[in-house]
């Protein structure tokens, strides 16, 4: 049973445009969602997170929307770059607890 | 880098066999965390310790087990090694116990383990 699913494995965005990277959820019980970037040969790179409370988080290129009643979150890269080229993991966890469940990932290549 | 090491970087091993993962922490951090990233799955939690305790469980198999040492580093030990145990296994740190859901993780390298 998979509770955070990443359902498109990849993704193809031109460099300057929007990349949209989506996730959906099962599990009620989650209150905290997180992204993370991995290059090759690299452990996965902490990139933005958002509580339950927030419906958006931005950081910089990254923006991060939370529908909660849709049990959805997307992650908005804009403008996208060609180092964006990664794979991305959505992660989740419940309230108090640190154990986190992480999606497939998507892979995105920026092209120049 | 994230400042959480791991060695190997990679292990070859054979069926049977048991092999043992190590870990340190970013300075500072009190908890540790495994995972388990297969070729078609995503990262899978295996277990967490924080200060030399064991605090939560995940999808750990019972030939699995872990523990954390007074220096807060960490190993992972597999034993009676199967070939579906090939993965690449990444530990994690982050500063406090997870009470707090905010605390963000830290993933180190990772070790990629070969089993033929």
């Amino acid at each position: 049973d998979q509770q955070v699913k990443q359902n498109s494995p990849s993704l193809s965005v031109q460099e300057g445009r929007i990349s949209i990277l989506n996730c959906d959820y099962t599990n009620s019980m989650f209150d905290y969602f997180l992204w993370y970037k991995k290059y090759p040969a690299e452990g996965p790179t902490f990139l933005i997170s958002i509580s339950s409370i927030k419906d958006k988080n931005e950081d910089g290129r990254f923006t991060v929307f939370l529908n909660k009643s849709a049990k959805h979150l997307s992650l908005h890269i804009v403008p996208s770059q060609p180092g964006d080229s990664a794979v991305y993991f959505c992660a989740a966890s419940p309230a108090g607890n640190s154990k986190l469940t992480f999606g497939k990932g998507i892979t995105l290549s920026v092209r120049p | 880098d994230s400042g959480v090491t791991q060695t190997p970087k990679h292990l070859i091993t054979a069926t049977g066999q048991r092999v043992t993962l190590r870990c340190s922490p970013r300075s500072g951090d009190l908890s540790v965390y495994w995972y388990q990233q297969s070729l078609d799955q995503g990262l899978q939690f295996l277990i967490q310790y924080y200060n030399g305790e064991e605090r939560a469980k995940g999808n750990i198999l019972e030939r699995f087990s872990a523990q954390q040492f007074p220096d807060l580093h960490s190993e992972l030990n597999l034993s009676s090694l199967e070939l579906g145990d090939s993965a690449l296994y990444f530990c994690a740190s982050s500063v406090e116990a997870g009470g707090l859901a905010t605390d963000t993780q830290y993933f180190g390298p990772g070790t990629r383990l070969t089993v033929l």
